[in-house]
């Protein structure tokens, strides 16, 4: 099953902090997020693995919650460089294919 | 990360035809997934090729209709056979291949290829 993605779609200014979330109706193995400008073909951000873990680097970060069922990435201090549609890709236990959700599209502005 | 090419990287074909898509990865990769992604939404699996056995199709497409090649671990071709207006659309290739700073699996995508059915 598709996981959810909220919001669909996000305007913010250079500098201003944006939550995307990842929302499974059951428990997962991982959870792969990924940046996609227009025209362009999807880049890996991170992968997170453990229930209740929280990764990143530089100014973007996620965390997966204990029941592994629901990711957020953060992006903090966004960049113009930033936009672009977030997917994340879910992972089911002994299924080595991802599933990607519905997509939010960020938008930076000066 | 590997470097990922696909050919062609856009077409325009008439209905009825049929388009093949070439992959070809820069390592060695047990597995490779072929997606589809309409304009502004989100990427669907088509199937998994794995080298030396059948590709693994999800719900919705079939054999007859989107066969697959996986002739060694470097290349894999996809195509889009009989087409119709409805399968126009971004066509991308991935190989799973180790990653990041902690060398966990992950999928690298191909720079996909775009096709128009007229």
């Amino acid at each position: 099953q598709q996981p959810v993605q909220s919001p669909q779609a996000v305007i913010l200014r250079e500098g201003e902090d944006a939550v995307i979330n990842c929302s499974s109706s059951k428990a997962l193995y991982s959870v792969h997020w990924y940046r996609q400008k227009h025209g362009e073909a999807p880049v890996f951000l991170m992968i997170l693995l453990k229930g209740g873990e929280q990764k990143g680097h530089d100014k973007i970060s996620a965390s997966f919650n204990e029941k592994k069922q629901q990711s957020s990435l953060y992006l903090t201090a966004s960049q113009l460089s930033y936009s672009g549609t977030y997917f994340c890709g879910t992972e089911d236990f002994g299924n080595e294919k991802l599933t990607f959700g519905t997509g939010t599209r960020l938008t930076i502005i000066p | 990360s590997a470097v990922i090419s696909q050919k062609p990287s856009r077409d325009i074909c008439q209905r009825g035809t049929s388009l093949t898509i070439q992959c070809q990865v820069d390592s060695q990769v047990t597995m490779m997934f072929w997606y589809r992604q309409q304009p502004g939404q989100s990427l669907t699996l088509i199937a998994t090729a794995n080298q030396g056995s059948e590709a693994t199709y999800e719900s919705g497409f079939v054999i007859d209709k989107f066969p697959i090649s996986r002739p060694n671990l470097t290349f894999s071709t996809l195509t889009v056979s009989n087409m119709s207006p409805e399968d126009s659309s971004i066509y991308l290739c991935s190989v799973e291949l180790a990653g990041g700073p902690e060398y966990q699996e992950t999928q690298y995508f191909g720079p996909g290829t775009r096709l128009l059915v007229l």
